[in-house]
């Protein structure tokens, strides 16, 4: 079975510093993994996704994530936050040979001017 | 510029009562979702369909119907509703499984429902 697991249902971070978001998985076999963000009242955006390849990947907005076999995890960061990643992330998995995704928690990403 | 439509955006029904929530896609996407969200649970699949005519359960079906009768429409029904419902409902879709590991799934805006 799945299983996705993001620390820290919130996180808070001052403008311009380091956004580290992390998301680990439960899988013998080591699926896709995606991150999306939500803004308030919107539906869900892909922000970067990890499929076969480079381990690091870059996504949208100056986001990456690196992709760690060995510690069944899948993070998210940005160098420098701005206000405007403001957002819920969900960190989602999936397997190459399934159909659904299977999705974190959540976390809340809030920006502190 | 359509993509994932869901109506309506809000609503709030009282116990016991019924209703359907529609999710249209114009991309010709074969797979919709529907996923509901909660605080601190993220998002769930309720029902999803692999294609016209077909569907299935997901992780949480219990108290919900679904109908696929045209491509582009995945309806989501509640015949009597029961507080436990009140959350954010989601729908998505995917053009094929291919794509959907490569790109990800469409989404809707969401409706708000609200159950007293």
């Amino acid at each position: 079975a799945q299983s996705v697991t993001q620390l820290g249902s919130h996180v808070s971070v001052s403008e311009g510093a380091l956004v580290l978001l992390r998301c680990n998985y439960s899988s013998s076999v080591p699926p896709y993994l995606f991150w999306y963000v939500q803004y308030p009242n919107q539906g869900l955006q892909l922000l970067l996704k990890y499929t076969t390849g480079a381990t690091l990947v870059k996504g949208i907005n100056g986001f990456e994530a690196e992709f760690k076999k060995s510690e069944t995890s899948f993070h998210l960061t940005k160098p420098s936050a701005h206000m405007s990643d403001a957002a819920e992330y969900f960190c989602a998995v999936i397997q190459h040979t399934g159909n659904q995704f299977y999705f974190g928690t959540g976390t809340s990403l809030t920006v502190i001017p | 510029n359509a993509g994932v439509t869901q109506t309506p955006k809000f609503r709030v029904l009282k116990t016991g009562q019924s209703m359907t929530l529609l999710c249209a896609q114009d991309m010709n996407h074969e797979y919709m979702y529907w996923y509901r969200q909660d605080p601190g649970m993220g998002l769930r699949l309720i029902h999803y369909s692999v294609g016209e005519g077909t569907t299935a359960k997901g992780e949480v079906p219990d108290g919900y119907n679904v109908s696929r009768l045209k491509k582009q429409n995945f309806l989501l029904g509640l015949e009597s509703a029961a507080p436990s419902q009140t959350s954010v409902y989601f729908c998505a879709s995917s053009y094929s499984d291919a794509v959907a590991l490569n790109y990800g799934y469409t989404f809707g805006s969401g409706t708000r429902l609200t159950v007293v």
